[in-house]
């Protein structure tokens, strides 16, 4: 099945930074998402971006799909955006199974 | 309700005991997942339906695990005979179908001693 490799698997920034997450994928895919799983374990969708560029307020993303990668973008990072990012994709016949990547932890300090 | 809701939010089971996992997901949410995340890795799919109809069970582990969601709505999953290898985040998700607006529950951390 498809491979999903994402790095760096651990991430510290001071409040305020920059940062770039990459995902790797070793197939075509028909969708990618990215989540961020809180403190608390439950995973919320950031984005859905199978090609192109997307912002969200301080979070954008791109896909590459013809060279299988996507990024994450997270700008003037906050102690809240603390967790783990996962990326997670759709590929082959299947339009409901997704298959995640190990995820980044990111500890984001005051 | 508003979101996705998992019970227990914590289960400690002995090696041996069986377990039953509760989801109640979205409502009118057609289509609801269940995943498995061991410690440090990223979530694995274990089996999908739509509606009552359990549609793919490929990514259950062994016959130990089983699904069930028979009016469409609440599914349980339930581990017979659990195993230290069972430890895990037991995680639902549930969505109108399709690809998009995959909502996740909370899971449930099941501990197997």
């Amino acid at each position: 099945g498809i491979q999903v490799e994402q790095s760096p698997p651990d991430l510290i920034l001071q409040e305020g930074a920059n940062s770039t997450l990459r995902c790797n994928f070793s197939d075509s895919v028909n969708n990618l998402q990215w989540f961020h799983q809180n403190p608390w374990g439950q995973l919320i969708n950031l984005f859905y971006i199978p090609s192109g560029t997307k912002q969200n307020g301080r979070l954008s993303a791109t896909t590459v799909a013809t060279e299988r990668y996507s990024l994450l973008y997270i700008s003037s990072s906050q102690t809240t955006d603390s967790g783990v990012y996962f990326c997670a994709v759709h590929s082959g016949g299947s339009n409901y199974k997704l298959t995640f990547g190990k995820g980044t932890l990111l500890t984001v300090n005051p | 309700g508003a979101g996705v809701s998992q019970s227990p939010r914590y289960k400690v089971a002995k090696r041996g005991q069986d377990v039953a996992l509760r989801c109640d997901p979205i409502s009118g949410h057609v289509s609801l997942f269940w995943y498995q995340q061991a410690l440090g890795q990223g979530p694995e799919f274990l089996t999908y339906f739509q509606n009552e109809a359990q549609l793919d069970k490929s990514g259950l582990p062994s016959d130990r695990f089983f699904a069930e969601r028979p009016e469409g709505s609440v599914s349980t999953l339930k581990i017979q005979r659990t195993q230290q290898e069972d430890s895990a985040v037991y995680l639902c998700a549930s969505s109108l179908g399709g690809q998009r607006g995959y909502t996740f529950g909370s899971g449930t951390r099941l501990t197997v001693v």
